[in-house]
């Protein structure tokens, strides 16, 4: 068990509907990542937030908005679902935003199919 | 081409050692890592590597890497099938502010 938390671990929906994915970091993590896992694609990074601020920018489409709230959880807001959007849906936290090392503590996942 | 790159799969028998390559571009590469992921689990870190070492050995992993030729591979020892999973490499840098660049992953299949 990593420590980190994400809800809900199945979700299914049709194409053009709106879904949030919810993350918990470790306790005393900072630092929250989202990345998406597809076949084709691989592991592509989202979005960083540390702290509440957004720090970094991966390939996260404009349909997708993410932010972290102050008790350090966060949320990934998918709208317009694509077929194409349907993944696993990974949230990871870290204790630094900057450095050299940087462990990163990866929940279960959220696999997100769009029918 | 992609930044870091895996063959998609291996298969090895019970006992043999399995050797994972990755290659990747980016010289400036500070720390690279081999996560693992069981079926229906998130990645976990298995070990790292600074850049300015060579080999890095824990219990039966073993960690090469080759700066020059940006190639870096992981040994398991005597692999198991409780070894089998998809390793991910992953190199971070100051310029991607140290985010980890993930390969697609190698599907490791220890057969008896």
């Amino acid at each position: 068990d990593s420590g980190v938390t994400q809800t809900p671990k199945h979700l299914i929906t049709a194409t053009g509907q709106r879904v949030t994915l919810r993350c918990s970091p470790r306790s005393g993590d900072l630092s929250v990542y989202w990345y998406q896992q597809s076949l084709d694609q691989g592991l592509q990074f989202l979005i960083q937030y540390y702290n509440g601020e957004e720090r970094a920018k991966g390939n996260i489409l404009e349909r997708f908005s993410a932010q972290q709230f102050p008790d350090l959880h966060s949320e990934l807001n998918l709208s317009s679902l694509e077929l194409g959007d349907s993944a696993l849906y990974f949230c990871a936290s870290s204790v630094v935003y900057r450095g050299a090392y940087n462990e990163q503590f990866f929940g279960p996942g959220t696999r997100l199919t769009v029918l | 081409g992609e930044d870091v790159e895996q063959s998609l799969f291996l298969s090895v028998r019970e006992g043999d050692s399995s050797v994972i390559n990755c290659t990747y571009t980016d010289s400036s590469s500070t720390y690279l890592y081999w996560y693992k992921q069981e079926p229906g689990a998130g990645l976990q870190l298995l070990t790292y590597i600074f850049s300015n070492m060579d080999m890095k050995q824990d219990q039966r992993l073993t960690v090469l890497l080759n700066k020059k030729d940006k190639h870096l591979s992981l040994r398991i020892a005597d692999t198991q099938t409780g070894d089998s999973a998809i390793y991910f490499c992953a190199e971070s840098n100051s310029g991607g502010s140290y985010i980890p660049t993930f390969g697609r992953g190698t599907s490791l299949i220890v057969h008896p």
